[in-house]
């Protein structure tokens, strides 16, 4: 169980478009999603949490006209990057977390973003 | 504030040798959350354990163990008998009980011979 899907796995765009990532939560109700974002052998930087059917709280730094984050059902997040550029390439991470589990977070496979 | 400070940035270590990583953190919570995940090539995350601060006893799990030192702030995780499937990054994760956050140390590069 606790079971949580990215989609897409990977994806190249160029700068200049956007593009979105799905966060799901496939077998379980997910209360809280949160987004990280991993650069290459760094560490995973929490960019934003979110709380099903209201606005999502961004950690400071992160511009949330850049990432927009929906987390319009109990377990479905979107991330959209918004006019990406080749600074925003890195590895993106969400995690889920719902009520009837304890203080875990299950984590996506991420989905590895290049833009050129 | 949080912290979560990963000193060892690489291991590398013969198969069947023991790696024991070190995780020194920081918070003012008197109830808070330690974690171990493993991230392996492929980049998706894979939890190990999680620990609460009013549980000091050390665990050990097939080859992993961890210890969990109140006194000193620290959870340092050991590999006994590696093997070359433990080749991985390893994080050290802190979460207080209010948010549920996860701050990560930057990670211990393990890197295991045959």
């Amino acid at each position: 169980g606790a079971v949580v899907s990215q989609h897409p796995s990977w994806v190249i765009c160029k700068s200049g478009t956007s593009v979105k990532i799905e966060c799901r939560s496939l077998d379980f109700q997910a209360t809280t999603m949160f987004w990280y974002r991993q650069f290459p052998k760094q560490s995973l930087m929490l960019m934003a949490t979110s709380n099903e059917g209201s606005k999502a709280t961004y950690e400071q730094g992160v511009e949330k006209d850049k990432f927009l984050i929906n987390h319009a059902s109990l377990t479905l997040s979107t991330l959209t990057v918004t006019s990406a550029h080749p600074e925003d390439s890195s590895f993106y991470i969400c995690s889920a977390r719902g009520y009837s589990l304890s203080y875990e977070q299950y984590f996506g496979p991420g989905t590895r973003l290049t833009v050129t | 504030a949080q912290k979560v400070t990963q000193a060892q940035t690489e291991i590398s270590v013969v198969e069947k040798e023991d790696v024991t990583l070190d995780c020194v953190y920081e918070t003012r919570d008197t109830t808070y959350y330690l974690f171990w995940y493993k991230q392996p090539p492929s980049g998706e995350l894979v939890f190990l354990i999680r620990r609460n601060s009013f549980d000091e006893q050390n665990e050990i799990s097939g080859r992993y163990s961890w210890n969990f030192q109140k006194s000193t702030s620290s959870f340092n995780f050991t590999i006994t008998a590696s093997q070359v499937v433990d080749s991985a990054v390893y994080f050290c994760a802190l979460s207080e009980a209010n948010d549920y956050k996860l701050s990560f140390g930057a990670g211990t590069t393990v890197t295991v011979r045959a």
